[in-house]
């Protein structure tokens, strides 16, 4: 089936420095979106994008968030500053039309010390 | 929150089992996504049930959708060791149809 690809699958970071997470979604989707999960625990919306732009964000996309993807290629998370708190399992998703079926990636474990 | 129940609950059945998971959702909705996320991987969609539908089946699985309770239940019939995962409903609501939320999941363990 189609295949959301995530690199890196683990990054260890100290507190305070910038993180991107890469994301290669399926080829011909329109709406990416990143879902954080800590423990395995529920999986929480952060923001999609469409268009290139943000059309929603949840309370957890702070302002230290940012997503972007420049000329049709990765779909990227940027985390800058980071904190402890952003210690989880960030997931990528795509799908071709608005909360239809979401295709995600295997995740990006992000340790931040 | 989107959600009625907010807390991962954990099942633990032998194989051969039949198993029924629970959702219920506060907002109102005309589709249930049921997604189930092997450990160390991303969810994936195993089926989606529309207000339509009532029911639908696939395989050993069976979902319904009750909009009046605003609830969903996805069935598995003679649970295999292959099934242990984690079992999550996801829904659009009306107002916010951009964005498919997540309930809390089932983690199911299937013993042989």
């Amino acid at each position: 089936g189609p295949k959301v690809l995530q690199i890196p699958s683990h990054q260890i970071i100290d507190m305070g420095q910038m993180v991107t997470l890469n994301c290669d979604p399926v080829s011909n989707h329109l709406y990416f979106y990143w879902y954080k999960q800590i423990l395995g625990q529920q999986m929480e919306f952060l923001v999609n994008f469409y268009n290139g732009k943000v059309m929603e964000k949840s309370k957890l996309f702070k302002d230290q968030f940012s997503v972007e993807r420049p000329d049709g290629s990765y779909f990227t998370l940027k985390i800058q500053p980071t904190a402890l708190e952003d210690s989880a399992v960030y997931f990528c998703a795509s799908s071709f039309s608005s909360a239809e079926t979401l295709y995600f990636g295997s995740g990006t474990r992000l340790t931040v010390l | 929150s989107q959600w009625g129940e907010e807390n991962l609950q954990a099942l633990s059945i032998q194989e051969g089992e039949d198993v029924t998971m629970n959702c219920s959702y506060k907002t109102y909705t005309t589709v249930v996504h049921w997604y189930r996320q092997d450990s160390g991987r991303g969810p994936a969609l195993i089926i989606l049930i529309r207000s339509n539908e009532r029911e639908k089946r696939s395989g050993r699985l069976r979902a319904t959708l009750d909009t009046s309770s605003q609830s969903s239940s996805l069935s598995i019939t003679a649970a295999q060791c292959e099934d242990t995962a984690v079992y999550f409903c996801a829904t659009a609501s009306m107002s916010n149809y951009n964005v498919l939320y997540f309930g809390s999941g089932t983690k199911l363990t299937v013993e042989p």
